[in-house]
């Protein structure tokens, strides 16, 4: 139980377009879900907190116009890239907290986003 | 803000000897300390956590210890195993609030 899935697991697009990366928990209900970054060979930065049914938290230094998240039901979450750019180009996982439950997060298995 | 420091970055052992792997927070607050195995582009997952109302936790050959006081914790591989070879991370987390901060990582090598 407690899965967690991301679509795309890889994208490319080009610089100025929007791209659009789902998180789904698929047995279970969250009412909050986490976006993360993380560049190679580095930590997990947290982005942001998604929360249903409400606007998303974000965390010092990221652009809530830039990385718009969608928490339309208990069990999706989106984040959209606006406008990307080469720099926008890592690794983004999403993790989610099962609703009532404790206090474990389950991560997706991330999204490669490649801007040219 | 809530400042998660991990040390080594890396450590390289010989198979069956041991590993720590040291972490440091910086609020007070901070009640849940997950350790997470990040094998290389695959998602992280959980291997141990422990809560602040106990010092030590133990599952089979991985140990957690935790010093409320100086706010540093620890994990602690036995007869490591070429398996055990990937990044780990420590993080720090308040109840309710949930936000996990990470620390840098640590790439653990165990040579067969």
């Amino acid at each position: 139980g407690a899965v967690v899935s991301q679509h795309p697991s890889r994208v490319i697009c080009k610089s100025g377009t929007s791209v659009k990366i789902e998180c789904r928990s698929l047995d279970f209900q969250a009412t909050t879900m986490f976006w993360y970054r993380q560049f190679p060979k580095q930590s997990l930065m947290l982005m942001a907190t998604s929360n249903e049914g409400s606007k998303a938290t974000y965390e010092q230094g990221v652009e809530k116009d830039k990385f718009l998240i969608n928490h339309a039901s208990l069990t999706l979450s989106t984040l959209t890239v606006t406008s990307a750019h080469p720099e926008d180009s890592s690794f983004y996982i999403c993790s989610a907290r099962v609703q009532g439950g404790l206090d474990e997060q389950f991560f997706g298995p991330g999204t490669r986003l490649t801007v040219l | 803000g809530e400042n998660v420091e991990q040390h080594p970055s890396t450590l390289s052992v010989q198979e069956g000897d041991s590993a720590v792997i040291k972490c440091t927070y910086s609020d007070s607050a901070s009640n849940y300390f997950p350790w997470y195995k990040q094998e290389l582009g695959k998602r992280p997952q959980l291997i141990i956590d422990i809560r602040s109302n106990v010092g030590e936790k133990k599952d089979q050959r991985i140990a957690v210890t935790l010093n409320k006081t100086a706010k540093h914790f620890s994990l602690h591989i036995t007869e490591t195993q070429p398996e055990d070879s990937a990044v780990y991370f420590c993080a720090a987390s308040k109840y309710n609030f949930n936000k996990f901060y990470f620390g840098s990582g640590t790439k653990l090598n165990v040579k067969p």
